[in-house]
């Protein structure tokens, strides 16, 4: 089995900043993703990334930045937090478009 | 595009209490519908996928269909555990977008003992 490893686990940031978040996955999978999680409103997708150097964007891609460089890793910057803003970020795996997609555990966020 | 609606934000029940939950679905091609479970302090993963209308998916107890006429799908389970507390989540995969899956907003399930 493989893993997928999101850091950090906790991450606070002040308004206006620029903010790194990382993910690494084991499954020698082709398709990545980030998805944005918000109580009430589900799992909403950022950006995705279907083999190394390529990057989709999602229905929330405005606001942040990605980078998948390598096969096993995909980042996601936040390129100016928010004040309150406050989400989990959730990373995933999937191999060639399958539908089980595998995920970390994610990455909480909080602006103050 | 492809969307999928959750009404039921959370539903609170009795252990051995039947659980109906259920979404709305839109596509202009042919539905695959998936059932992704949520345990506190996790990630999502799949539950159960339904590709055939009025088919069943199974699987720990758990059953999902889908109905093509009122385009929409339903997990349920006769008789639940503490153990299924958990954030249930339907998914559409769209099949003209590279395999995307559209999350609904979720239902948080409270098995009280």
């Amino acid at each position: 089995g493989g893993i997928i490893t999101q850091t950090p686990k906790f991450l606070i940031g002040q308004e206006g900043q620029k903010l790194t978040l990382k993910c690494q996955q084991n499954f020698n999978h082709d398709t990545m993703y980030w998805y944005r999680q918000d109580s009430g409103k589900g799992l909403r997708l950022i950006y995705y990334s279907i083999t190394e150097n390529d990057l989709q964007k999602g229905d929330l891609s405005e606001g942040y930045d990605a980078s998948r460089e390598k096969k096993s890793s995909f980042s996601l910057t936040v390129t100016s937090a928010q004040k309150n803003e406050m989400a989990v970020f959730l990373c995933a795996s999937s191999s060639g478009g399958s539908e089980r997609l595998f995920f970390g555990h994610g990455t909480k966020l909080s602006v103050l | 595009g492809d969307s999928v609606t959750q009404k039921q934000g959370q539903v609170t029940l009795s252990e051995d209490d039947f659980l109906f939950i259920n979404c709305t679905y839109s596509t202009t091609t042919y539905p695959t519908l998936l059932w992704y479970v949520q345990y506190l302090g996790q990630g999502p993963q799949l539950l159960l996928k339904v590709t055939t209308a009025n088919n069943k998916g199974i699987s720990r107890g758990f059953e999902a269909t889908y109905d093509k006429g009122t385009t929409s799908f339903h997990l349920q389970k006769a008789s639940v555990q503490e153990s299924d507390s958990a954030v249930y989540f339907c998914a559409l995969v769209d099949f003209s977008n590279y395999n995307v899956l559209y999350f609904g907003s979720g239902t948080k399930l409270t098995v009280e003992p």
